[in-house]
């Protein structure tokens, strides 16, 4: 069983089109993470919710909307795509969010603005 | 604010010989400390981690020792095999945070 998915994989998109990504966690964890990986392989964090609550919210255009319907799954919505927004977006999960916890990270999806 | 330095890559090594990945922070407190894996294609897995000074994480052969005084965290593997081709990230956690900061990533390739 995969402990934290993403769908979908790769999503290529026109500039202006709204997207979403969705993201799953079956480890019982608590909180869920949002990061962004650029070109040159640098990461960074984006969002994070504990139990449903938005915790972090990174400098990060409002066109991007976390929503998080329950404790397993976080998913994150972007409107009016940009070029720059070509990146690879993972999602990751922790027990409780302690700096002791491990996170937990999906595969990630490979995002291609036209 | 927190800040993690790593080495440049990209770093080419043979089969079998050292590897040494130089890892310093900048943070308040006393952070936890973790090395990621990324293999070619793939999601980021913990390699190993370390939550107090002079604690060692250790795990496929690969080790590093939390070093407080230095402000490190260097990952060293005797023996390297091809499989060990990846990008390798040191990041760090505050004891009072929940978000990951990551330094730039190392690609390291191991060839036959």
């Amino acid at each position: 069983d995969t402990a934290v998915s993403q769908t979908p994989k790769y999503l290529v998109t026109q500039m202006g089109n709204d997207k979403s990504i969705k993201c799953e966690q079956n480890l019982g964890h608590d909180t869920m993470y949002w990061y962004k990986q650029d070109s040159k392989k640098f990461l960074k964090i984006m969002f994070s919710y504990n139990n449903k609550e938005l915790i972090i919210n990174e400098t990060v255009p409002n066109r991007f909307s976390p929503k998080s319907p329950d404790k397993a799954h976080l998913n994150l919505h972007i409107n009016s795509l940009e070029l720059g927004d070509s990146a690879v977006y993972f999602c990751a999960s922790s027990h409780s969010g302690r700096a002791t916890d491990t996170q937990y990270f999906g595969p990630g999806t490979r995002l291609t603005v036209l | 604010g927190d800040s993690v330095t790593q080495m440049e890559g990209p770093v080419t090594l043979s089969e079998e010989a050292c590897l040494t990945i130089n890892c310093t922070y900048t943070a308040t407190g006393y952070p936890s400390l973790f090395w990621y894996v990324q293999y070619p294609g793939e999601g980021l897995q913990l390699l190993l981690k370390a939550t107090k000074a002079d604690d060692k994480g250790s795990n496929k052969g690969f080790e590093a020792t939390y070093r407080k005084e230095t402000t490190s965290f260097h990952l060293e593997k005797g023996s390297v095999q091809v499989s060990d081709s990846a990008v390798y990230f040191c990041a760090l956690i505050r004891s009072n945070d929940y978000k990951l900061s990551f330094g730039a990533g190392t690609t390291v390739t191991v060839r036959a």
